[in-house]
């Protein structure tokens, strides 16, 4: 049962470099959701899907894209790299959207540093 | 909006002393309450959580109960571990999405 499947670990890029960090996760879930982690910050949403198709912004969506085309993958799309991009990245997902007690999977994150 | 506020770390305790690290909460309505662990490495994981007023949350000896009266969900352990030590967050949501707290790190020295 591999849960919440994120690639890669690590990566650096240089400044205006693009990337993908990639999620997929094979427990049904309608839910998806992109989180950051800084220090002293806790978990900040980035973006999120309830479902194939859809996406919204969360609370720092700026300098990233998402896109949902099946219920197991949701991918993160850097387009520029900045230094401020710098962060433990998480991929998290439920059975729905998290009202009403439902708690969220996480996967064990993609440590990215640009330079 | 909704909001987590958890005591500042690092807490460092000795094996077998008892833990509290207090959570508040402000939410419009009426949230659910989480409590993960993050061991170095990895991702967070569920520790424990309660979905409504008075209910007590319980998981590995850990404990909170959720207290609307005090917007709170202290967590709490009698005894702890060296493999307790890990970084534990608080989190809420409500009809919308997780909001979490800023992180607390436990460090339980032998």
């Amino acid at each position: 049962n591999a849960g919440v499947t994120q690639t890669p670990k690590f990566q650096v890029l240089k400044t205006g470099q693009s990337m993908t960090l990639q999620c997929a996760q094979d427990m049904n879930h309608e839910y998806m959701s992109w989180y950051r982690q800084d220090p002293g910050m806790g978990l900040r949403l980035i973006h999120y899907s309830v479902g194939a198709g859809i996406t919204d912004q969360g609370e720092v969506p700026n300098g990233y894209n998402v896109s949902r085309s099946t219920t197991e993958d949701f991918p993160l799309r850097l387009l520029s790299a900045a230094p401020s991009q710098t962060s433990v990245y998480f991929c998290a997902s439920s059975y729905i959207r998290t009202g009403g007690g439902s708690p969220l999977h996480f996967g064990n994150g993609t440590r990215l540093t640009v330079t | 909006g909704n909001s987590v506020t958890q005591m500042e770390g690092p807490v460092t305790l000795s094996e077998e002393a008892f833990l509290t690290i207090n959570c508040t909460y402000t939410a419009t309505g009426y949230p659910s309450l989480f409590w993960y662990v993050q061991y170095p490495g990895e991702g967070l994981q569920l520790l424990l959580k309660a979905t409504k007023a008075d209910d007590k949350g319980s998981n590995k000896g850990f404990e909170a109960t959720y207290r609307k009266e005090t917007t709170s969900f202290h967590l709490e352990k009698g005894s702890v571990q060296v493999s307790d030590s890990a970084v534990y967050f608080c989190a809420l949501s409500d009809v919308g999405d997780m909001r979490f707290g800023a992180g607390t790190r436990l460090t339980v020295k032998p």
